[in-house]
């Protein structure tokens, strides 16, 4: 089974300012990434994903994130920050294996303060 | 706006009652996957149903159960509820050729 580890629990960050938030996983056999963000009281929105090839992933709001294999890790990044971003965002991964089908693992999120 | 419904937004239930939670599906969309959140927490994968039949489940004792229907429709059942089962539940559909889940806003349901 896969584990995804958020890194930091609480990022807190000026306007405008770049931020960094960081993901682990557990193994690097065939996966999905995904990052999504979670506003107060509402449901998941999709920011990006990696499912092959580039491993610079650009999604929306201005959001990137680089999948790196040999580390197995995929952070999130975005040059500079707005008010609208504070949130909170969680890192996902996907695979599939014949005893367990697919599966989904997500990771306990990061919660960005974007202060003005 | 996903294009996912779920219903009702809120429940209240007491300690070994059952539940059925429901979840409309984009039209087109032939996967469902099941999530429950704690507060505070990261969601945690129920199970997922591909054209009604069951393709994969997360870590939950079988009182968890679920349904799809060719309409689109989905529901989830939990039996014999616990206090810790309180939650926000989240359905996710995907469509055939997407590697995409659209979160539907979730079901709250909270066990006394």
């Amino acid at each position: 089974a896969q584990s995804v580890t958020q890194l930091d629990s609480q990022v807190p960050v000026f306007e405008e300012a770049p931020v960094e938030l960081r993901c682990n996983y557990s193994s690097s056999v065939s996966v999905y990434l995904f990052w999504y963000v979670q506003y107060p009281n509402q449901g998941l929105q999709l920011l990006l994903k990696y499912l092959s090839g580039s491993t610079l992933v650009k999604g929306i709001n201005g959001f990137e994130a680089e999948f790196n294999k040999s580390q197995t890790s995929f952070h999130l990044r975005k040059p500079s920050v707005h008010i609208s971003d504070t949130a909170e965002y969680f890192c996902a991964v996907s695979d599939w294996s014949e005893a367990t089908g697919n599966q989904f693992y997500f990771g306990t999120g990061t919660s960005l303060t974007v202060i003005p | 706006e996903t294009g996912v419904t779920q219903s009702p937004t809120h429940l209240i239930k007491t300690r070994g009652q059952q539940v059925t939670l429901r979840c409309s599906s984009q039209s087109g969309h032939n996967t469902v996957s099941w999530y429950q959140q704690a507060l505070g927490q990261g969601p945690q994968f129920i199970f997922q149903y591909y054209r009604e039949e069951e393709n994969g489940r997360g870590n939950f004792p079988p009182r968890f159960s679920g349904l799809q229907f060719p309409n689109y429709s989905s529901e989830l059942n939990v039996n014999a509820l616990e206090l810790d089962d309180s939650a926000l539940y989240l359905c996710a559909s995907e469509g055939d050729r997407e590697n995409e889940q659209f979160f539907g806003p979730g079901t709250r349901l909270t066990v006394l």
